[in-house]
């Protein structure tokens, strides 16, 4: 059973660059035709979407937080990463990765069928 | 810049139906957007419950239902229990690998 798991500094100073990793456990990352996608909700509010990226690295991010995000795939060791620069307190959020798959009779990955746990990211001095 | 709009919270009692819905600051709400439904309880990750409008994911029940409502998308509880409250979380997919979540419904069982 393909499982995710998010790890990474818990702090981040602001202005610095907030880095965290996903590890697929449980089956290839490779396998099956899947986006892989970062999430985050601060404390008491809603999810939202960061972006997603494909094992060949085809990426999409959310425009609101384009020029700051970078996603990268590492196939060999299973994982796939996100980096956010220049964070400030608005930054602060459980940060959850999430499998994105095709929905039915779509050639579309549009729906996140599998989550991580979340790992919390506070972003202070 | 798009919105999604969902209700804030819901109250139901034990046993009664309730239909949430997730709309478009601009527009409406169709199956082109492929909707899919999030359950959400404190301190837990998101469930996946409903995609592609109406097909429910593996081990939810049946009790919950997908669909369209006027221009609308709409997720349905019938005969809500205890353990079904929670916050509900719908997504709509902009094409361009671009998915925007809705601000959340608060469901309270009492």
């Amino acid at each position: 059973q393909v499982q995710l798991q998010e790890s990474g500094p818990g702090l981040v100073k602001p202005s610095q660059t907030l880095s965290l990793t996903c590890t697929v456990s449980g089956g290839s990352i490779s396998s099956g035709s899947y986006y892989w996608s970062w999430i985050r909700q601060p404390a008491g509010k809603g999810l939202e979407y960061i972006g997603r990226i494909y094992t060949s690295g085809h990426t999409n991010y959310n425009p609101s937080l384009n020029s700051r995000v970078t996603m990268s795939v590492d196939t060999s060791k299973n994982q796939f990463s996100l980096k956010l620069t220049s964070v400030t307190a608005a930054d602060t959020a459980v940060y959850y990765c999430a499998r994105v798959a095709r929905g039915v009779s779509s050639y579309l990955h549009d729906h996140f069928d599998l989550w991580g746990q979340g790992t919390l990211v506070t972003v202070s001095s | 810049q798009t919105v999604v709009t969902q209700e804030p919270s819901f109250s139901v009692s034990p046993g009664e139906t309730v239909t949430f819905t997730c709309g478009l600051s601009s527009g409406s709400v169709s199956t082109n957007y492929y909707p899919s439904w999030y359950q959400q309880t404190p301190g837990q990750a998101p469930r996946t419950l409903i995609y592609s409008t109406n097909t429910r994911s593996s081990g939810v029940p049946d009790r919950f239902s997908g669909s369209i409502l006027g221009n609308k998308a709409a997720l349905t509880i019938r005969g809500a229990q205890a353990d079904d409250e929670s916050d509900y979380y719908c997504v709509l997919y902009m094409g361009s690998g671009i998915s925007v979540f809705g601000g959340g419904t608060k469901l309270t069982v009492l």
